[in-house]
């Protein structure tokens, strides 16, 4: 079993739908949450980190649940900018500097 | 705002030979993290560095070594390649001061033939 699992997708949404992606892991020791987001070929781009309280970052919402183990990430208002794959991803180590364990992704494509 | 840089953008190498990749981190960032993303997969850590030592270890192959520079730049060393070494490299960075969030380099493809 993956550390960090997700719903591969994809998912085949139209412009301005809403769209919600969830993410689950197995480590309670997990320490800092983040969701990433990568095009074809290209690097993870930071998209946001998630907090307990939840946190909003224009058209999206991130959402966290410790003591279920779970993350979402929530878009308003898909663009055709937004089609990409979307890494949950969460690190352990309390200090911050160890390795990210990723999730395989969940790949969006937003349709005109 | 200046980036993670990598390079070369991309390698090909044969098998048995080897290569080295670089990575230059965002200034002021204090370390520097390796991680390889085969085909269809996700990215899987290799190694990291805090202040120039080694700060913790993942599935590195013992062909491949890395170190972490007085400048804080990276190379990631690897050798007697083999087929299965062809990847994407990615170095990421992070700063002490916002130690969770690690930004990522436009990675460096290796094609071993």
């Amino acid at each position: 079993r993956k550390e960090v699992e997700q719903d591969p997708g994809p998912f085949n949404v139209p412009e301005g739908a809403t769209v919600a992606f969830n993410c689950t892991y197995s480590n309670s020791a997990s320490q800092s949450f983040f969701w990433y987001r990568q095009d074809c070929r290209k690097e993870p781009k930071l998209l946001m980190s998630v907090y307990s309280s939840g946190n909003e970052d224009g058209r999206f919402t991130a959402q966290l649940n410790r003591a279920s183990q779970y993350i979402s990430l929530l878009i308003r208002d898909s663009k055709l900018s937004d089609s990409a794959t979307y890494l949950c991803v969460v690190n352990i180590n309390p200090t911050g500097r160890r390795a990210l364990t990723f999730g395989s992704g969940t790949r969006l494509q937003v349709q005109p | 705002a200046a980036g993670v840089i990598q390079s070369p953008r991309h390698l090909i190498k044969e098998k048995r030979e080897t290569a080295t990749l670089k990575c230059y981190p965002i200034p002021r960032h204090d370390t520097v993290y390796w991680y390889q993303q085969g085909p269809g997969q996700d990215p899987q850590f290799l190694i990291s560095f805090y202040e120039k030592m080694q700060s913790d270890k993942g599935s590195i192959p013992d062909r491949f070594s890395a170190q972490q520079f007085s400048d804080y730049h990276s190379e990631l060393n690897m050798s007697s390649l083999e087929l299965g070494d062809s990847a994407l490299y990615f170095c990421a960075s992070s700063s002490g001061q916002v130690i969770y969030e690690q930004y990522f380099g436009p990675g460096t493809r290796l094609t071993v033939t």
